[in-house]
């Protein structure tokens, strides 16, 4: 059973700050990884994708990256914003569409 | 990009109600949809999988009588809470899948609050 676990729980910054969210992950058969924004009360945004055969993905700030072998891939977030404070999710995705999420890291970034 | 409309988005009831939840992919047709259940301070846990016009596929330990969920167009799937008792209060938020191309894309909907009091 796939298991995915995210350090840390939750993490403040300061503004303008470059951080990273790890992600981990037990069974290293995974068609992708995902990465995902849940603001308070809301749905889920799609930040990055990265397929199984791919090592990262970069949207904007955000650079997402994969290692398959030793079950983690992290995310970069450069010159925070308080913007981006939010809690982000990732999510492992073995067959189909039917996502593992990871418990989150909530995200402040402080002004 | 794709939107997923789900609503309620937030609803509260008294314990022994039944509560439905629809979740429509407003400007594509999903081949798959999928609800999911999120407890405070908690990850989102995938309840069931639904195609259109066959039985939705429960995950172990989700009670398919307690949690209907009907799919019966490409573009509305259903869940209805019957019987909500206050340990049922959750976020419960559905996501919608769709081929664009050579890959899967997911949509998710807003999310519903349900409160049963």
């Amino acid at each position: 059973k796939q298991e995915v676990t995210q350090i840390p729980a939750a993490l403040s910054v300061p503004e303008g700050e470059n951080l990273v969210l790890n992600c981990s992950f037990t069974d290293s058969a995974i068609y992708n990884l995902q990465w995902f924004r849940q603001d308070p009360g809301k749905g889920l945004t799609s930040l990055l994708l990265i397929q199984s055969s791919q090592r990262e993905q970069t949207s904007g700030r955000l650079n997402a990256s994969l290692d398959k072998s030793s079950g983690r891939s992290t995310l970069y977030i450069a010159a925070s914003q308080p913007g981006d404070s939010a809690t982000y999710l990732c999510a492992a995705v073995i067959s189909g569409s039917r996502l593992t999420f990871g418990e989150g890291t909530q995200l402040t970034v402080n002004p | 990009g794709a939107v997923v409309s789900q609503h309620p988005s937030r609803v509260i009831c008294k314990s022994g109600t039944s509560v439905k939840i629809e979740c429509r992919s407003l400007d594509f047709q999903a081949t798959t949809m999928f609800w999911y259940r999120q407890f405070p301070k908690q990850s989102l846990m995938l309840m069931a999988t639904s195609n259109e016009g066959s039985k939705a596929t429960y995950e172990q330990g989700v009670e398919k009588d307690k949690f209907l969920i009907n799919h019966a167009s490409l573009t509305l799937s259903t869940l209805t809470v019957t019987s909500a008792h206050p340990e049922d209060s959750s976020f419960y938020i559905c996501s919608a899948s769709v081929f664009g191309g050579w890959e899967e894309k997911l949509f998710f909907g807003s999310g519903t609050q349900l409160s049963v009091l």
